[in-house]
């Protein structure tokens, strides 16, 4: 079964500031996708940036960007010029062809300091 | 609104009553998905529908819990004999899927209930 992990319940990065958080997976299959979404204080769940697996050019959303090691099944997410905004949760999420569902990690939670 | 629609957004009821949810999806998309997400946990996925067919089934989601969609559009989600441990948020996410393209999941608000 697939699995996610995000080991940092919790992160803090002063406004302006970068901020990487970590995610790893598990998987046997070789197609799939990978997520990251943010959930602020509303609780919806917001697409900040995906990343096939067959793609080995690392994705980037302007001040976002994935950190994407296939062999090592690490996915991170790289925040530059952190704002107020961004702070929530955030979840990684593993989509597989062999299933109809994200599967999401626990979840991180961002505070940013101004 | 465009949007996937929740409602209510909040649902306080005792134990033992039953409760239903509806979520309506981004009106082209083919596919809706319930989850649920507990305080400080990520969405666990319950079901989902691809138009008017349930595809799979969580084994969370107890016989208790029956959700339906039964046009293709519009779907419920009702929990019978409610107990504390159904407190939670309940999340509808909508998607167009494509065969071999992956799938961008559109969430609503959610809906809170809360079972006292």
């Amino acid at each position: 079964a697939q699995t996610v992990t995000q080991s940092q319940p919790e992160m803090s990065v002063q406004e302006a500031e970068t901020v990487t958080l970590s995610c790893t997976y598990d998987t046997s299959e070789s197609d799939y996708y990978l997520f990251w979404y943010k959930q602020p204080p509303s609780r919806q769940m917001i697409l900040v940036i995906r990343q096939e697996a067959y793609k080995q050019q690392n994705a980037t959303e302007n001040r976002f960007s994935v950190n994407f090691q296939k062999a090592a099944k690490s996915f991170s997410l790289k925040i530059s010029d952190s704002q107020l905004g961004d702070a929530a949760m955030y979840f990684c999420a593993y989509y597989g062809g062999s299933q109809g569902n994200l599967i999401f990690g626990k979840g991180t939670k961002l505070s940013v300091k101004p | 609104d465009t949007g996937v629609s929740q409602n209510p957004r909040h649902k306080i009821t005792k134990r033992g009553q039953n409760v239903t949810f509806r979520c309506d999806p981004i009106s082209e998309h083919n596919r809706l998905y319930w989850y649920r997400q507990t305080l400080g946990q990520g969405p666990e996925f319950l079901t989902y529908f691809q138009n008017e067919a349930q595809l799979e089934k969580s084994r969370l989601l107890s016989d208790r819990f029956s959700a339906e969609r039964p046009k293709g559009s519009f779907s419920t989600l009702e929990i019978q004999r409610t107990e504390q441990g159904d407190s939670a948020m309940y999340l509808c996410a909508s998607s167009q899927y494509r065969a071999g393209d992956y799938e961008k999941l559109f969430f609503g608000s959610g809906t809170q209930l809360s079972v006292l």
